[in-house]
């Protein structure tokens, strides 16, 4: 079983388009994250939801809009799609409540990678 | 704001042989979490190991282990037996041990060749 699954793998769409990529965990885990990696490599988060609830919101245009519709699910809709978004976007989550031991290890899905053409 | 710094973009072993990977991280925080992801040419993000900056006690993963040194805020990671499955981008990473302030730092990688 997946623990973290992101859908689609690939996408391809034309300037302008509006897309969504969505996140699923079956870890039970209470946060959820979406980092953008870009062309050389680097990570950055973007989102980071708890319990449905935003809790960090980097410094990315308005026009990512993550929605949460529960624990489980975090997914990610870009409107307005440009050049520069293309990249390959990570979905992760953690447990942050519990025993110290388990918490902070975050689990990654396999990516989305977007080319906006 | 924390930064981590891995300042080898390429490295490369031979297979069998040992490795080290150097990152280094700014932090003025006492409790935090350390952690190194391996990135294979699959894309999957993948722990490879983590450390709490609480213990002292470097840890260690089968053939990984770290070299945590606190004062000088230095994580490497060691690679020992080096097999052609290791090769791979891998990214050093940090996190505050503070509930309610979640985000991850990464570093910006060190690609690991293995040459047989």
């Amino acid at each position: 079983d997946t623990a973290v699954s992101q859908t689609p793998k690939y996408l391809v769409t034309q300037m302008g388009n509006d897309k969504s990529i969505k996140c699923e965990q079956n870890l039970g885990h209470d946060t959820m994250y979406w980092y953008k990696q870009d062309s050389k490599k680097f990570l950055k988060i973007m989102f980071s939801y708890n319990n449905k609830e935003l809790i960090i919101n980097e410094t990315v245009p308005n026009r990512f809009s993550p929605k949460s519709p529960d624990k489980a699910h975090l997914n990610l809709h870009i409107n307005s799609l440009e050049l520069g978004d293309s990249a390959v976007y990570f979905c992760a989550s953690s447990q942050d409540r519990g025993i110290r031991g388990a918490k902070n290890i975050q689990y990654f899905g396999a990516g989305t990678r977007l080319s906006v053409l | 704001a924390q930064t981590v710094t891995q300042s080898q973009p390429e490295m490369s072993v031979q297979e069998a042989e040992t490795v080290t990977l150097s990152c280094t991280y700014d932090t003025s925080e006492s409790d935090y979490y350390l952690f190194w992801y391996k990135q294979p040419p699959s894309r999957q993000m993948i722990l490879v190991i983590r450390q709490e900056a609480y213990k002292q006690q470097n840890a260690t993963e089968n053939r990984f282990s770290v070299n945590f040194q606190k004062a000088a805020k230095s994580f490497s990671l060691k690679i020992s037996d080096s097999q052609l499955g290791d090769a791979a981008m891998y990214f050093c990473a940090y996190r505050r041990s503070r509930y309610n302030n979640n985000d991850m730092r990464f570093g910006a990688g060190t690609r690991l060749t293995v040459k047989p």
